[in-house]
């Protein structure tokens, strides 16, 4: 069964530091989406993605956040200067054809992210 | 910001009886809900969804129940089974948006 992955499964850096998680979505998707959890807190949207560009953003995503998706398969959440407060679990998701059609939002492992 | 919660934090079931879920919401403009399943250390894994337009869906030993009068999901297992044993999170959506809104989540234990 196709699913998505992402890498590295665990990030620890230095505040300050810039940090790329990396994702791969299901073949044949075409919305992408970025989510966290941090400690003990809800699951938060940050961003969706569709057709190179970014189609939705929470208050989250400030300018500190960036979502590229640089070749056909990866697609990925750069964090320029990481905060403490960055420090939380990171999942990509993708779906076919995005909100109008109701469809369902399959979830990668997730990147835990701690920042020092 | 609580559009989506769930207000069992935990629940404790024996093996082979009914677990029941619930989840409230506030956004009336929330027309499709899904439920996920989390392990530790694991990503959301999609259980069931139902658009707002029907009133139960089942997959299986799993129902979800929809009253959206009531604003009220919950989602049922017959007959629950330790392997059960995880977080559920419900979730929302809405069609003019991409982003899932989550509630806190519940964990099931299934005791065998």
């Amino acid at each position: 069964e196709p699913e998505v992955t992402q890498t590295p499964s665990h990030q620890v850096t230095q505040m300050g530091q810039e940090v790329i998680l990396r994702c791969v979505p299901i073949s044949n998707h075409l919305y992408f989406y970025w989510y966290r959890q941090i400690l003990g807190q809800k699951v938060e949207f940050l961003v969706s993605f569709y057709n190179n560009e970014i189609s939705e953003k929470s208050e989250i995503f400030d300018d500190q956040f960036s979502v590229e998706r640089p070749d056909g398969s990866n697609f990925t959440l750069k964090i320029r200067s990481t905060k403490l407060e960055d420090s939380a679990m990171y999942f990509c998701a993708s779906d076919r054809q995005g909100p109008r059609f109701l469809e369902t939002q399959y979830f990668g492992p997730g990147t835990r992210l701690l920042v020092l | 910001d609580q559009q989506v919660k769930q207000n069992s934090p935990s629940l404790s079931v024996q093996e082979g009886r009914i677990s029941i879920l619930n989840c409230d919401y506030t956004n009336s403009m929330f027309d499709y809900f899904l439920w996920y399943k989390k392990y530790p250390a694991e990503g959301p894994t999609f259980l069931i969804s139902i658009s707002s337009i029907k009133d139960k869906n089942e997959d299986g030993r799993f129902t979800v129940f929809l009253n959206k009068s009531a604003k009220h999901l919950s989602l049922h297992i017959v007959p629950s089974q330790p392997g059960d044993s995880a977080v559920y999170f419900c979730a929302a959506r809405y069609n003019a948006g991409n982003m899932l809104t989550f509630g806190g989540g519940t964990r099931l234990m299934v005791k065998p």
